[in-house]
C-alpha cells in the first residue's frame, strides 16, 4: 500500500514569514490532494495535482508534483495567523484507478504567531 | 466550490444504541462517495467507499455489521454505526468527487461519542 511522509511534523511561524511542507510517497503518485484541516472540523479543500511538474497556486497558497510524481510540496509566501491549520496531503490510490480512495499523510500542523 | 455537506455534526448517544449519519453532496451527483474515521491527533483512515445502487466496499479490518452504508441516491449516502459502544467514539468524515474536475471535498464531519 502507498505511504505518505508529510515533513516537518509540527512548524511554527512569525507572521509574514514563507513556509514550505513536504510529502514524500513510497509510489508514484497519480493523484495528490492537499487539504487544510482546523482541529474536529473538515477539510477544506486546497489543490489537487496529476500531472509530473505540475504547479497550481491559489492566492499565497503553490502546490507542486515534481517530475518524478513521488515528492510534491505546498509553499506559503508571507503567512498570515489565518494559515494556521493541519495541513495534510492525500494521494489516489491504486494508480488513479480508485476514483477517491486517499491514503493521506500524518498532517503537519501549522502555527502562525502574529 | 462543490460542496459535501454532513448532518449531524455531533452526537451523543448511549452504548447499545444506534446512530446514523448523512453524507449529501449538494450541488452534484455523486455515484461514489468515501467514509473515514479520524481518532483523536491522528490522520484519517478509509473505512469504506459507497457505492450508488450497489453494496459498499470495506476496507480491511472494517466491521460490516456495525458500520451500515446506505447509497440509496446519487447525492446522499449514510453511515449508521449499529449498536455503539464508546470505542466507536471518533470523528467520522465523508468526502465525493466532483465528476467535472475530479476533485475530491469533504464534509464537515461527524463527531459521535458513545456514552
Amino acid at each position: 500500500s502507498q505511504e505518505l511522509e508529510q515533513s516537518p511534523q509540527s512548524l511554527i511561524v512569525q507572521e509574514g514569514k514563507n513556509l514550505t511542507i513536504n510529502c514524500t510517497s513510497s509510489k508514484t503518485l497519480y493523484g495528490l490532494y492537499w487539504y487544510k484541516q482546523k482541529y474536529g472540523e473538515g477539510l477544506i479543500f486546497l489543490m489537487m495535482l496529476q500531472k509530473g511538474g505540475e504547479e497550481k497556486s491559489h492566492e499565497k497558497i503553490t502546490a507542486k508534483l515534481d517530475e518524478k510524481k513521488q515528492q510534491s510540496s505546498l509553499h506559503i509566501t508571507a503567512s498570515q495567523p489565518s494559515h494556521a491549520g493541519i495541513y495534510l496531503c492525500g494521494a489516489d490510490d491504486a494508480g488513479g484507478t480508485s476514483y477517491g480512495k486517499l491514503t493521506f499523510g500524518q498532517g503537519t500542523i501549522l502555527t502562525v504567531h502574529p | 466550490g462543490a460542496v459535501v455537506s454532513q448532518h449531524p455534526s455531533r452526537v451523543i448517544c448511549k452504548s447499545g444504541t444506534s446512530v446514523k449519519i448523512e453524507c449529501r453532496s449538494l450541488d452534484f451527483q455523486a455515484t461514489t462517495m468515501f467514509w473515514y474515521r479520524q481518532f483523536p491527533k491522528k490522520s484519517l483512515m478509509l473505512m469504506a467507499t459507497s457505492n450508488e445502487g450497489s453494496k459498499a466496499t470495506y476496507e480491511q479490518g472494517v466491521e460490516k455489521d456495525k458500520f451500515l452504508i446506505n447509497h440509496a441516491s446519487l447525492t446522499l449516502s449514510t453511515l449508521t454505526v449499529t449498536s455503539a459502544h464508546p470505542e466507536d467514539s471518533s470523528f467520522y468524515i465523508c468526502s465525493a468527487r466532483f465528476p467535472h474536475t475530479g476533485e475530491l471535498f469533504f464534509g464537515e464531519g461527524s463527531r459521535l461519542t458513545v456514552l
